[in-house]
């Protein structure tokens, strides 16, 4: 079974730039989050979604962050206009239990942001 | 609220035993733990729901402590594979997981 697909894997980009992150969960899961890996913060919940609601968003930095999951397969993470602060690793990752209380998360592989 | 883990890194050698710790400030409902090797994704190793229970996967053990609102992963025999950084995640009544900055972990030969 394919799991949790990112993607792009790694991204470059200038300060000002947007940026656009994929990720794909995994058919069958209802819950889906993203996280944001850096070494000084660890790894930081940005959002969390439902049954492709937004349920918990208080961990997107500012209004530079928007997230969307338009249907159950799909969602994006966006930065507009990105700063070389915002360089990381994303995760994505789903469960297939609603929260994460009982159900094991299922990482994708990340994608690694360096903006410049 | 951030999960504090201790200590920050172990050094191992292979055999040796190791404990990784993980506490909160606040009443906790569970205590996931995760381990992550260098540029790949966290995976999960077990969960630990309130009740103070104890958990094993071959090796590896958790226990937690719900009144102390504490986690301790124990590695016996430590192996070569269990090199890595161990997350603890915690969760709070119904609410997401939050993960603790890590405890980096190296067994040599």
């Amino acid at each position: 079974d394919a799991g949790v697909i990112q993607s792009p894997r790694h991204e470059v980009t200038e300060m000002g730039q947007e940026v656009t992150l994929r990720c794909k969960p995994i058919s069958g899961h209802n819950s889906l989050f993203w996280y944001r890996q850096t070494m000084m913060r660890g790894l930081e919940l940005l959002i969390y979604f439902n049954n492709n609601v937004p349920i918990d968003d208080s961990g997107m930095p500012e209004d530079r962050f928007s997230a969307k999951m338009p249907n159950a397969s799909f969602s994006t993470l966006k930065i507009q206009p990105s700063e070389p602060r915002d360089s990381a690793v994303y995760f994505c990752a789903s469960s297939p239990t609603s929260g994460s209380l009982t159900g094991e998360l299922f990482f994708g592989e990340g994608s690694r942001l360096t903006v410049l | 609220q951030q999960p504090v883990q201790s200590p920050q890194a172990v050094i191992l050698r292979e055999g040796e035993d190791a404990v990784i710790n993980c506490s909160s400030s606040k009443a906790l409902y569970s205590v996931h733990w995760y381990r992550q090797k260098h540029g790949e994704a966290p995976v999960f190793l077990m969960i630990l729901l309130k009740g103070g229970e104890q958990k094993g996967h071959d090796k590896i053990s958790a226990s937690f402590n719900e009144k102390k609102q504490q986690s301790s992963l124990y590695l016996t025999a430590s192996q070569l594979s269990y090199s890595g950084t161990y997350f603890c995640g915690t969760s709070i009544g119904y609410s997401t997981l939050t993960f603790g900055k890590g405890t980096m972990l190296l067994v040599s030969p």
